[in-house]
């Protein structure tokens, strides 16, 4: 079975620091682009960032750009997501998804707070 | 950036009644080897979002006939045929032909 299971999250104050974990199983992790996406409270979803099987392309949203950095690490199956300058608006639960064009599998989501 | 809108932004149906939301995008989906990315995610209250329809009109493993899409260049829509109570829920549908990816606002499906 496909499993995607994010951890990490939590309360943090503006300008802190926190890194997303998320550990995938039941497939080829390094044969698979692959995706955070957030949703803020009550909003929408938003794409944060992409990256590509051997982890040499990134891709960010403006608004997470210089602040939050994408990796993975291929012999552990692991996805990550380092982000620092946090701020207010960041507040979101962030998923971790397998695939760029259409993400077919999502985990469960880690809750990231922001708040003084 | 490839802007997504999606409408009616809230959709009160009938069970059993058809349903239908629109989509749009700033530019056109079509890539440089002419494919179309454009999917349909469904989020239910609570839970993760699920695809449901990849690349404009291809149902995702066990999701029901009953929904369908359509569209081309920078006009799609995702059909329900006959709405079910289990189809309540936020609909979005998301681009991922351009950099950065986007989703639309998404649309809000509920019971009359």
């Amino acid at each position: 079975e496909v499993q995607l299971v994010e951890s990490g999250g939590g309360l943090v104050q503006p300008g802190g620091t926190l890194r997303l974990s998320c550990a995938a199983s039941g497939f080829i992790f390094n044969n698979y682009w692959m995706t955070w996406v957030r949703q803020a409270p009550g909003k929408g979803l938003e794409w944060v960032a992409s990256i590509n099987p051997d982890g040499s392309e990134k891709y960010y949203v403006d608004s997470v750009k210089g602040r939050i950095t994408i990796s993975r690490d291929n012999a552990q199956s692991s996805l990550y997501l380092q982000m620092n300058s946090l701020r207010v608006d960041d507040s979101a639960v962030y998923y971790c998804t397998r695939g760029t064009w259409g993400p077919a599998t999502w985990g469960q989501g880690t809750l990231v707070t922001v708040s003084s | 950036d490839v802007v997504m809108t999606q409408s009616p932004l809230s959709l009160p149906v009938t069970l059993g009644q058809p349903a239908s939301i629109s989509c749009r995008s700033s530019q056109s989906l079509v890539d440089s080897g002419g494919v179309t990315y454009l999917n349909w995610f469904r989020q239910r209250p609570g839970q993760s979002p699920r695809r449901l329809i990849y690349k404009v009109s291809n149902r995702d493993s066990g999701v029901p006939d009953r929904f369908s899409g359509s569209g081309s260049g920078t006009d799609f829509t995702l059909k329900i045929s006959r709405v079910e109570a289990e189809d309540v829920g936020v609909y979005y549908c998301m681009q991922g032909t351009h950099w950065p990816r986007a989703f639309g606002p998404g649309t809000r499906v509920d019971i009359k």
